[in-house]
């Protein structure tokens, strides 16, 4: 079954750029739309964007100024990059999956997420 | 922006109880985009119900969503141990994608 797992740097400092990759076993990236969602104390649960397989992408309005979602697929990785961090982008940032063609869509795998700590 | 409102905050109940959470939408949202989602301390959220009242592949079937317009309800019939948790709703129908603040389920 296909599994997601998050990484990158636990800790950031302020102003500089938050980079995280998803990187997807037990399947393909192609077909699915890839989802960062942050979860902060702040905002709860908030949808960053998405990265179609293709490479096209849509994100928060919130966050388009500062947010670049990209789709390896020779490498089977998502990744994420959010710039100028402050301590408002503190939380547990999460990969998903969902197939957006069909009728239905749904989330239906997420990764188990990694925390991010904005602090000098 | 579609703004989901769950309602209650919490909710105290005890195992074997009917629990009933709302999410209301600040305007309409076709069923096929609301989803419900399940999350425990130290975990990823986990879909529920998807298209608003179809149950996710494993999910027993005293989970059972329904609703439409801007009023959905997630109702697990009788409660087991492993349902107090918080429970969360999410829309795809319009940019940006959008969940509620979230119902927690907890042992009275």
């Amino acid at each position: 079954q296909v599994q997601l797992q998050e990484s990158g740097p636990g800790l950031v400092k302020p102003s500089e750029t938050l980079s995280l990759t998803c990187t997807v076993s037990g399947g393909y990236l192609s077909n699915y739309y890839w989802i960062w969602i942050r979860q902060t104390p702040g905002k709860g649960l908030e949808w960053i964007g998405y990265v179609y397989f293709s490479g096209s992408t849509n994100y928060n309005p919130s966050l388009e100024s500062r947010v670049t979602i990209s789709a390896d697929t020779s490498k089977n990785k998502v990744s994420l990059k959010l710039t100028s961090v402050t301590a408002a982008d503190t939380g547990v940032y999460f990969c998903a999956r969902a197939d957006l063609r069909v009728a239905i869509p749904a989330m239906d795998v997420w990764g188990k997420g990694t925390t991010v700590t904005v602090s000098s | 922006e579609t703004v989901l409102t769950q309602s209650p905050g919490t909710l105290s109940l005890s195992p074997g109880d009917r629990a009933n959470l709302s999410c209301r939408a600040s305007q309409s949202i076709r069923s096929d985009y609301l989803g419900w989602y399940q999350q425990k301390p130290g975990q990823a959220p986990k879909l529920l119900i998807y298209g608003a009242s179809n149950r996710a592949t494993g999910i027993p079937d005293r989970f059972r969503g329904s609703g439409s317009g801007t009023d959905f309800t997630l109702t697990i019939s009788r409660l087991e141990p492993e349902d107090f948790a918080i429970y969360f709703c999410q829309q795809f129908a319009g940019s940006p994608w959008t969940f509620g603040q979230g119902t927690k389920v907890e042992i009275k």
